[in-house]
């Protein structure tokens, strides 16, 4: 079975720019939840998806969207991109929302912003 | 601020030793959880425990949690140049999906 894919892999973008990252959960996976990993705030969350419907979210501004489409597949929007939003931003996908599910990771996108 | 603490932030060890890696949490949690991450790249998951169990093993990793003291604990036994990685705690309180993860620790094993 195929793991989570995200696409690109890297992107180098400027201060207010946007960007739109993708994500493939494994198949039969309903649940995507997205994360953002810096050296200095280390990992944390910034929204879940469930039939495409966001089913939690993070505390982060209202730059950072994001929406599932009917097969599962996610995109995560950033909008007027600020130079703290370099990142490695990673997807998660797991077969149902909730915290007691295990989470399989993609190997991320790596965001510079000049 | 983070739910989940790993401690300690950095560890280095000789290939063969064993590693302990602790996480402390604040609030009741549902269950526990460890990942790793290898430089840069996507987390894979290695084991959950639910909050009614004590002890738990997968291969060489040895988990433990003590919901009294808030606290839990992941052993890498005969440790393995490839077992240089992150290694993060993730808690959610109970009902909430909301994962936290720490800052995790920073494992290097020496061949």
């Amino acid at each position: 079975k195929a793991g989570v894919t995200q696409t690109p892999r890297y992107l180098i973008k400027t201060r207010g720019q946007q960007v739109t990252l993708s994500c493939s959960p494994i198949s039969g996976h309903r649940s995507v939840s997205w994360y953002q990993q810096t050296p200095g705030q280390g990992l944390q969350f910034l929204f879940e998806y469930f039939s495409e419907t966001q089913r939690n979210k993070g505390n982060f501004p209202g730059r950072f969207s994001g929406r599932q489409f009917s097969n599962s597949r996610s995109e995560m929007n950033v909008s007027t991109l600020e130079l703290g939003d370099s990142a490695l931003y990673l997807c998660a996908s797991s077969l149902e929302s909730g915290y007691s599910y295990e989470q399989y990771f993609g190997p991320g996108t790596r965001l510079t912003v000049t | 601020s983070q739910q989940g603490e790993e401690d300690p932030q950095a560890l280095s060890i000789q290939e063969g030793e064993n590693a302990t890696m602790n996480c402390s949490y604040k609030t009741s949690i549902n269950n526990l959880q460890w990942y790793r991450q290898n430089s840069g790249r996507g987390l894979v998951h290695l084991i959950l425990i639910r909050s009614n169990e004590r002890e738990k093993h997968s291969g060489r990793l040895r988990v433990t949690l003590d919901t009294s003291k808030k606290s839990s604990s992941l052993l890498i036994t005969a440790s393995r140049a490839a077992d240089t990685a992150s290694y993060f705690c993730a808690t959610g309180p109970g009902g909430s999906y909301i994962p936290t993860f720490g800052r995790g620790t920073s494992l290097i094993v020496h061949p």
